[in-house]
């Protein structure tokens, strides 16, 4: 499975933006990117995923890279509430199995 | 609200025993996963369910075993334990077996202690 690399911690100001960056330098052209976070002492939920195109939601917009190499996962106004683990996780079309393979995710500290 | 279900919460228990882990996924999903999250290992994928079915494992020790009922709800079997099978265990489902788009929903998790 090809490997995301991710800052070990970011610090973010409330209602500021956030950009959090996941580097895949071996992604393949049919990989999903995933972004899903955990909050404190819960399990860890999705946020968003793309393939080659920016995606937006309600939780978070996700940038991706003309190259695929990278990625940006970005909350448009941090609060209190974002403070959390964030994974960015490959998953492959082809695989014969939903797993998903969780690195060491980025901590955000979101200040008052 | 993920609407997956986790029991128990806490589970504590000695060395040597044996524990059962429960899980309930969201009405209409058919895949189940289990992940054991510690602070040496962080997250990692055990096993896989998908319609009652084995699918997928990972890094799933020997002395731990699961199954899928019928009526889709699984459970992780624990035994012989060991101080170091103390962690998180999380359940998720999704709605398919496999798949790049398919999302996974988590329930808050089992915390076992091992003494």
């Amino acid at each position: 499975d090809a490997k995301t690399t991710q800052p070990n911690s970011m610090e973010s100001n409330e209602e500021e933006p956030v950009h959090l960056p996941c580097n895949h330098s071996t992604i393949s052209g049919t990989d999903y990117i995933h972004w899903y976070r955990q909050l404190p002492s819960q399990g860890p939920e999705y946020v968003i995923h793309g393939l080659t195109s920016n995606v937006n939601n309600r939780m978070a917009s996700l940038a991706i890279a003309e190259d695929r190499k990278s990625s940006t996962l970005i909350l448009h106004r941090a609060t209190l509430r974002d403070a959390a683990v964030y994974y960015c996780i490959l998953r492959v079309w082809a695989g014969n199995t939903g797993k998903l393979i969780f690195g060491q995710g980025t901590t955000l500290q979101v200040k008052p | 609200d993920s609407g997956v279900t986790q029991t128990p919460k806490h589970l504590i228990t000695a060395t040597g025993q044996r524990v059962t882990l429960r899980c309930s996924p969201r009405s209409g999903d058919l895949s189940v996963y289990w992940y054991q999250q510690s602070l040496d290992q962080g997250l990692q994928f055990l096993i896989q369910y998908y319609n009652g079915e084995e699918r997928a494992k990972g890094n799933i020790l020997e002395r731990f075993s699961a199954q899928q009922f019928p009526d889709l709800h699984s459970e992780l079997n624990l035994s012989s334990l060991e101080l170091g099978d103390s962690a998180l265990y999380f359940c998720a489902s999704s709605v398919a077996q496999r798949g790049a788009t398919d999302t996974q929903y988590f329930g808050p998790g089992t915390r076992l202690t091992v003494l």
